[in-house]
């Protein structure tokens, strides 16, 4: 089935390491989005992208980077994991910035 | 800065009930309010969404009911089942910031 694929479902990290969330789309979407899901906090927007080549800021991205190099790809980069990085992470697109999103099924972080 | 917000945080209805939730915005620039909903240990999915060129839309037993001057919007479920237990999002979009409530944990008991 087409849509959103993430990785890993989950994964336990020790703080201070490098971590990518890897996210792949085989819908042709432009824009793609990373979130986080917190208890109490909703979905909190990192970093998106509009279109390959392009990234943009969300409302909490400190901590985190993001690269679009293709169409399908969109992976999230911790580069020095901290404890509050704990989280549920989802990656998401849409045809464009005003449509419907279609979202991956979630990947768990947990920084210890 | 919350730029969607939501309430209640979490919600109890009767089966058969009607089962509300509001949102409201800041930024003018948002022109798409879509409804999410997502079902434990999955990823949210779109439910139902309005532009602000209309006031109301109804698919189903689901309805929006949009107020462009108050800068509200609302989610009616009618007939409340409980399949509908789930967390509910509200979102608004523009310019590439897709921007979502805290979200409203609804409950109906059978």
């Amino acid at each position: 089935i087409a849509g959103i694929t993430q990785a890993p479902t989950s994964q336990i990290l020790a703080a201070g390491r490098r971590m990518t969330l890897r996210c792949t789309q085989d819908m042709r979407h432009n824009a793609m989005y990373w979130y986080r899901q917190d208890l109490g906090l909703g979905l909190r927007l990192i970093h998106y992208s509009n279109t390959a080549g392009t990234t943009g800021k969300g409302e909490v991205p400190d901590g985190y980077s993001v690269s679009r190099a293709n169409t399908d790809d969109f992976p999230l980069t911790l580069a020095s994991a901290v404890p509050s990085q704990t989280s549920v992470y989802f990656c998401a697109s849409s045809a464009d910035y005003t449509g419907e999103l279609f979202f991956g099924e979630g990947s768990r972080l947990t920084v210890l | 800065q919350q730029q969607v917000k939501q309430s209640p945080q979490s919600l109890i209805v009767q089966k058969g009930g009607i089962s509300i939730i509001n949102c409201a915005y800041e930024n003018t620039a948002f022109d798409y309010f879509p409804w999410y909903q997502q079902f434990p240990g999955k990823g949210p999915a779109l439910l139902i969404a309005i532009r602000p060129d209309v006031s109301e839309k109804k698919e189903g037993r689901f309805t929006i009911s949009f107020n462009k001057s108050a800068k509200q919007f609302s989610l009616h479920i009618m007939d409340s089942q409980p399949g509908d237990s789930a967390t509910y999002f509200c979102a608004a979009s523009g310019t590439y910031k897709y921007i979502f409530g805290t979200g409203t944990r609804l409950k109906v008991l059978a």
